[in-house]
């Protein structure tokens, strides 16, 4: 799976929108590009997914570059309970065959949500 | 709420002890995942079962073993603990492949003394 790069921390004042950036220039034509966060010591919650086009559901928005080389999620009015970890996260399309199945998480970023 | 359960939420236990941790998936899937989170580490990808079979292996030490059983809850047994075993320890549960989202439990958190 392709690695991936974000800031470690980000501050978003309450009620604007907040916009995650990763890094994943080494990302494949088969792989999508996946977002989890974690609040605290909670389990990881999904948030979105995508392979190319861009992605929109009822907690965020996912922008993928055409290039595919970089993404930006959109939490469009951060809320106080947004502050969590946030990871970005490449896999390989299906079942890799011997390889691991399960998810790589890097660092991710911390957000914060300022009131 | 996920939907995936797990037992129990807190554990503490001695060095060179065993202990078994046990996950629900949500209703319909087939695939369970385990996960350990400790400081140093992050959140690692332990092991994968789909339908009561092994399914792929991540970082998962010798003196670690699951299972997964027919009504499809698997338990992970962890022996001869140590110290630096103590961690966060997630289920997540989900279908086969990349379009299948993984969705996590709550965790049992472990602390070895």
């Amino acid at each position: 799976d392709a690695k991936t790069t974000q800031p470690p921390s980000m501050d978003c004042a309450e009620g604007r929108a907040a916009n995650l950036p990763c890094n994943h220039s080494t990302i494949s034509g088969n792989e999508y590009v996946y977002w989890y966060r974690q609040i605290h010591s909670q389990g990881p919650q999904y948030i979105i997914h995508g392979l190319k086009n861009n992605e929109t559901n009822e907690m965020a928005s996912l922008i993928i570059t055409e290039d595919r080389k970089s993404s930006t999620l959109i939490l469009p009015h951060a809320t106080l309970r947004d502050t969590a970890v946030y990871y970005c996260i490449v896999r390989v399309a299906g079942f890799s065959g011997g390889g691991a199945d399960g998810l790589t998480f890097g660092k991710g970023t911390h957000l914060i949500i300022q009131p | 709420d996920s939907g995936v359960t797990q037992t129990p939420k807190h554990l503490i236990t001695a060095t060179g002890q065993r202990v078994t941790l046990r996950c629900s998936p949500r209703s319909g899937d087939l695939s369970v995942y385990w996960y350990q989170q400790s400081l140093d580490q992050g959140l690692q990808f332990l092991i994968q079962y789909y339908n009561g079979e092994e399914r792929a292996k991540g970082n998962i030490l010798e003196r670690f073993s699951a299972q997964q059983f027919p009504d499809l809850h698997s338990e992970l047994n962890l022996s001869s603990l140590e110290l630096g075993d103590s961690a966060l320890y997630f289920c997540a549960s989900g279908g086969i492949g990349v379009q299948e989202t993984q969705y996590f439990g709550p965790g049992t958190r472990l602390l070895v003394l």
